[in-house]
């Protein structure tokens, strides 16, 4: 079973406001990544790091920015948020390349809505 | 360019019927493939994987898919749909040697009596 955590699950929060969404894993990985999902679409990849002090730009441009401090920890955060921010976002880990286990684990998702 | 294609955004069956989902790849190294099920408000749960061993692969749920190195395709099939199968289903691929997963764009299950 999956140790990837997302809090909150649920967020409603007015425009202009700072949050920081939470992500934790158990399974000591050094790979996480965060996904952006609007409803009904597809997973577009806005960061990934590849272990502590290791971040970088995703696929999809985003605002949000986020953090490796620690190795279980992989929180993101948007200083200013914005209706346009209004997404479901999904935390995810995985080993590293070359290991048997190549798939990736997900969290439940947190999705925002901004007012 | 790796990428992933999930032809039919939308796949309605009935109970009880083959479920068919396609899936077709590009990568310029053997890749692993695999398949992911949401339901509503979830997170992405697993079905199934192939990592270069039998190309049939069985998943949990009685799902299945067939890795097709000629056609470039891993189609996800269940013999026999039940209600409880609907759901948001992704393809995704992850080139040997690189730590990303690149997802289709996902395939609606609807599943009706």
């Amino acid at each position: 079973e999956a140790d990837i955590y997302q809090t909150p699950r649920y967020l409603v929060i007015g425009t202009g406001k700072k949050i920081t969404l939470e992500c934790s894993q158990t399974m000591g990985h050094d790979k996480m990544y965060w996904y952006q999902q609007d409803p009904g679409m597809e997973l577009h990849l806005i960061h990934y790091s590849y272990g502590v002090n290791s971040t970088e730009k995703g696929d999809l441009s985003s605002e949000s920015t986020v953090s490796r401090i620690r190795t279980e920890h992989f929180p993101l955060t948007l200083e200013s948020a914005r209706p346009s921010h209004t997404s479901q976002y999904l935390c995810a880990s995985s080993e590293p390349a070359g290991t048997s286990n190549t798939e990736a684990f997900f969290g439940q998702g947190t999705r925002l809505t901004v007012v | 360019a790796q990428s992933v294609t999930q032809l039919g955004s939308h796949v309605s069956v009935s109970e009880g019927a083959l479920v068919l989902l396609r899936c077709n790849y590009s990568s310029s190294v053997p890749p692993y493939l695999f398949w992911y099920v949401q339901y509503p408000n979830q997170g992405l749960q697993l079905l199934l994987k192939y990592t270069s061993a039998a190309t049939l692969v069985k998943g949990i749920n009685g799902f299945e898919a067939e890795f097709k190195k000629s056609e470039t395709s891993f189609h996800l099939t269940k013999p026999s749909a039940h209600m409880s199968d609907a759901a948001e289903y992704f393809c995704a691929v992850r080139p040997g040697g690189y730590n990303k997963l690149i997802f289709g764009a996902g395939t609606r299950l609807a599943v009706h009596p």
